[in-house]
């Protein structure tokens, strides 16, 4: 399994681009990077997940550059809704049924 | 509506008295788990099951047991719960496994006295 590691903490103001950016260094070929978000005492949900270069959805933009052994989340201006604990995941069917959260990265938005 | 339920959502018990939390889903998925979350130390596989009868520990298994009879469900079974399982318990569930996108339940806040 390939260990990821981000920042413990982001602040930002409301209205602003967020971007956490996590590393992978050990990713293998078969791998995908998942992010997910979880609020205070519900479980984690899923945002995005690619491959490589870069996927956009509704919720957030996933940019992994060509070496893929880094990943970023943005999320773009943001409310104070999206004030919560943000993880970065890396897995594949070689993984089998492990799978390691990390500690996450706690993004507080204020006004 | 997709989802994965738990039973009970909070419980509160003493040392000794075995308890199952269950966990359900009606997505039609292979691949479900179990993490325990507790401050400062994140979230914890339990075990995972990769179809019916196939399960595997992950890296907190100590403590705890499971079955996978049926597709939909997989229960949590805590034979002989200590304060040290205090704890809030997740369960999720995906269409092949780890790899996947993971569907989690709503969780369990477990208080052993």
């Amino acid at each position: 399994l390939a260990k990821t590691t981000q920042p413990i903490s982001m602040d930002s103001y409301e209205g602003q681009e967020v971007n956490i950016t996590c590393s992978h260094n050990n990713i293998a070929t078969n791998d995908y990077i998942t992010w997910y978000q979880q609020f205070p005492s519900q479980g984690p949900r899923f945002i995005i997940q690619g491959y490589k270069t870069k996927v956009t959805n509704e919720v957030a933009s996933l940019f992994i550059p060509a070496d893929r052994k880094s990943s970023t989340l943005s999320l773009p201006r943001v409310s104070l809704s999206d004030t919560a604990v943000y993880y970065c995941l890396v897995g594949s069917t070689d993984s089998w049924g492990k799978l390691q959260f990390g500690a996450g990265t706690q993004v507080v938005v204020t006004p | 509506e997709a989802q994965v339920t738990q039973n009970p959502r909070y419980l509160i018990t003493v040392t000794g008295k075995k308890l199952t939390v269950t966990c359900s889903q009606n997505m039609n998925h292979e691949y479900m788990s179990w993490y325990r979350q507790d401050p400062g130390l994140g979230l914890r596989q339990i075990y995972y099951s990769m179809n019916v009868e196939v399960t595997d520990k992950g890296d907190v298994p100590e403590g705890y047991k499971v079955s996978r009879k049926e597709k939909r469900n997989f229960p949590l079974i805590l034979e002989s719960p200590s304060p040290n399982q205090t704890s809030l318990y997740f369960c999720a569930s995906s269409f092949w496994g780890a790899g996947e996108t993971q569907y989690f339940g709503p969780g369990t806040r477990l208080l052993v006295l």
